[in-house]
């Protein structure tokens, strides 16, 4: 079973900041937090990843509280292409990957 | 440069048919996974190659499944006595392997159906 809990479902209006959380209370100490979206009938696309610090790329930002037991995704711009389904993941290192059901954001004009 | 492939992009078969479903990764990549992903769950983990060897093959649901990696590149999914419960996409992914890389990049799937 995931690890990670993620509410279904998320509404954001075009053009505003879409801000997705993730509770991981079980996380260990050497555990990654992976975020991938999934955009329908393609495969899952890779966005970001965090250890301990606030991690940002030219797709999101990842804020990561201090006691690593949530997180929150950040697209600062949402546009309607990042209509999609985000999963949040803990991966010890990265190999075996469960992901859990995610959240369906729906971006709105 | 090239991402992950997969082929066939679709399969329709008979169940108790046995099916075959390739990956090609990413050129390089040394990490290999598969995945099944049912209508409107997240991909659930099957199997993960370091190299040639399974790593860690927990998520392969019975002994009808089957993978494989001779040679550290392309893999093969392998399905025997194929049943409806079977029918889902199949998706691969591959990962650098190497500290600091180990984000997946994943291929379209392929849409398994056994009628």
């Amino acid at each position: 079973d995931a690890k990670t809990t993620q509410p279904p479902s998320m509404d954001c209006a075009e053009g505003r900041a879409a801000n997705l959380p993730c509770n991981h209370s079980t996380i260990s100490g050497n555990e990654y937090v992976y975020w991938y979206r999934q955009i329908h009938s393609q495969g899952p696309q890779y966005i970001i990843h965090g250890l301990k610090n606030n991690e940002t790329n030219e797709m999101a930002s990842l804020i990561i509280t201090e006691d690593r037991k949530s997180s929150t995704l950040i697209l600062p711009h949402a546009t309607l292409r990042d209509t999609a389904v985000y999963y949040c993941i803990e991966t010890l290192g990265g190999f075996k990957t469960i992901f859990g059901a995610g959240t369906r954001l729906f971006v709105k004009a | 440069g090239a991402g992950v492939s997969q082929t066939p992009s679709n399969k329709v078969t008979e169940k108790g048919k046995y099916v075959e479903l390739r990956c090609d990764p990413i050129s390089g990549h040394t990490a290999l996974y598969w995945y099944r992903q049912s209508l409107g769950q997240g991909p659930e983990f099957l199997i993960y190659f370091q190299g040639t060897g399974a790593a860690d093959d927990s998520g392969l649901p019975n002994d009808r499944f089957f993978a494989v990696r001779p040679e550290g590149s392309v893999s093969t999914l392998k399905i025997q006595r194929t049943e409806r419960g079977d029918s889902a996409v199949y998706l691969c992914a591959s990962s650098s392997g190497l500290a600091g890389g180990l984000e997946q990049f994943f291929g379209p799937g392929t849409r398994l159906t056994v009628l």
